[in-house]
């Protein structure tokens, strides 16, 4: 078990709504990464915080936007959801330092649009 | 325009042989590359990795191999268990952004 945990696990939103998905980082991590795996695709990078910055981002729309909270705990939000956005979401947690480490992933959000 | 590549959507093999999952990446300033597994309705699991300055680590049944000269990262494991059976995934990064392939699933019959 890492010690992320993503919540909701399952969720059933309708085009054009709005989601928030949360995510609570490994203790001692400071840095969290939001990844969308659509069916039979790798994760691709969404955005990253650190120390409640966004330090990166992937190519999706400005729709979708977090937050880092000074616990490390973050959201990812998407605003006017499309059908295209079904997807599992995963957080990840890592450490920023002077050595590459690898990132954590919770068990992720299955979010569907119909 | 994807940067990591598994080529191999999946592979089955007997238990107790060698396992061998492939994958290529395009950008030559990844320095840190990684090998993830992930079972149905659960996040990925880190596996293994590898720093762009070595070109094998090994840890128990798991062996990473990474030849820069020809931007490929193989991941072995042998002995191979039907435990082993999930999808694999090879991810790579120049910071702290990872990319990641589309996946390996690898069946290992009993």
């Amino acid at each position: 078990e890492t010690g992320v945990t993503q919540s909701p696990t399952h969720l059933i939103k309708t085009r054009g709504q709005q989601v928030t998905l949360r995510c609570s980082s490994q203790s001692g991590h400071n840095t969290v990464s939001w990844y969308q795996q659509a069916l039979g695709q790798g994760p691709q990078f969404i955005f990253q915080y650190y120390r409640e910055e966004e330090n990166g981002r992937g190519n999706f729309p400005p729709r979708f936007s977090g937050l880092q909270f000074p616990n490390y705990s973050s959201e990812l939000n998407v605003n006017a959801l499309e059908l295209d956005d079904s997807a599992l979401y995963l957080c990840a947690s890592s450490l920023i330092g002077p050595l590459n480490t690898e990132a954590f992933f919770g068990q992720g959000t299955r979010l569907t649009v119909v | 325009d994807q940067q990591v590549k598994q080529n191999s959507p999946s592979l089955s093999v007997q238990e107790g042989r060698i396992s061998i999952l492939n994958c290529d990446y395009t950008n030559s300033m990844f320095d840190y590359f990684l090998w993830y597994k992930k079972y149905p309705a659960e996040g990925p699991t880190f596996l293994i990795s590898i720093s762009s300055i070595k070109d094998k680590n090994e840890d128990g049944r798991f062996t990473v191999f990474l030849n820069k000269s020809a931007k490929h990262l193989s991941l072995h494991i042998v002995p191979s268990q039907p435990g082993d059976s999930a999808v694999y995934f090879c991810a790579a990064s120049t910071g702290n952004q990872f990319y990641f392939g589309t996946g390996t699933s690898l069946t290992v019959i009993p």
